[in-house]
């Protein structure tokens, strides 16, 4: 069975309007976080890393004040789109690592649908 | 930054033919690198991985190889099955940042399977 969880795996949300997705380890504590962004016919493009406890961590060319990622716990991370637009319609998906930063084994979620109307 | 790949190629095998998916990475950096399965709609879904310091490794029905030379990764499936339709990405682990080492994605390529 799945090993990491993203809820909602649909959501449509208004224009302007905020929505929130949640990533959860249920059967181990994931310290580092990912989440990614992937559009149609397109590869997964890494948004940030969550560190538990800390700020999250951006990519290049992403808007932290536009997608808040928080990481209150070992097993769940938040990430939070505001004033969402049309644009931001995508497949987001998350995935913990187990282990700690130096391990390597990492699950996926499997990813929630954003539609934006 | 560096990235893995650039485009989604297709690649369309004959059902119980071998497949093989080819890759290119820049991050000479890198250690460690993994393909994923991903199906319509899903999750990424680990297939095998390698380690730097190996140039082949073999799972059930599929085999890695490694290049580093030419920064160069392939995945072998053999006797391709219809359930092995879907987009296959290359990916490896960046430790070039001052963060936590993080999984880069590369462009994918979809495998259809001729009946």
């Amino acid at each position: 069975g799945a090993v990491v969880s993203q809820h909602p795996s649909r959501v449509i949300c208004k224009s302007g309007t905020s929505v929130k997705i949640e990533c959860r380890s249920l059967d181990f504590q994931a310290t580092t976080m990912f989440w990614y962004r992937q559009f149609p016919k397109q590869s997964l493009m890494l948004m940030a890393t969550s560190n538990e406890g800390s700020k999250a961590t951006y990519e290049q060319g992403v808007e932290k004040d536009k997608f808040l990622i928080n990481h209150a716990s070992l097993t769940l991370s938040t990430l939070t789109v505001t004033s969402a637009h049309p644009e931001d319609s995508s497949f987001y998906i998350c995935s913990a690592r187990r282990g700690g930063i130096s391990g390597n084994t990492i699950y996926f979620g499997e990813g929630s649908w954003l539609t934006v109307v | 930054g560096e990235s893995v790949g650039l485009h989604l190629p297709t690649l369309s095998v004959q059902e119980g033919d071998n497949s093989i998916i080819n890759c290119a990475y820049s991050n000479s950096a890198s250690d460690y690198f993994i393909w994923y399965k991903q199906e319509s709609g899903k999750g990424p879904q680990f297939i095998i991985d390698i380690r730097s310091n190996m140039d082949k490794r073999q799972g059930q029905r599929v085999t890695v190889l490694l290049n580093k030379t030419v920064k160069h990764l392939s995945l072998q499936i053999a006797a391709t099955q219809p359930g092995d339709s879907a987009v296959y990405f290359c990916a490896e682990n960046d430790q070039s940042g001052s963060s936590a080492s993080k999984i880069i994605f590369g462009s994918g390529t979809r495998l259809s399977i001729r009946p």
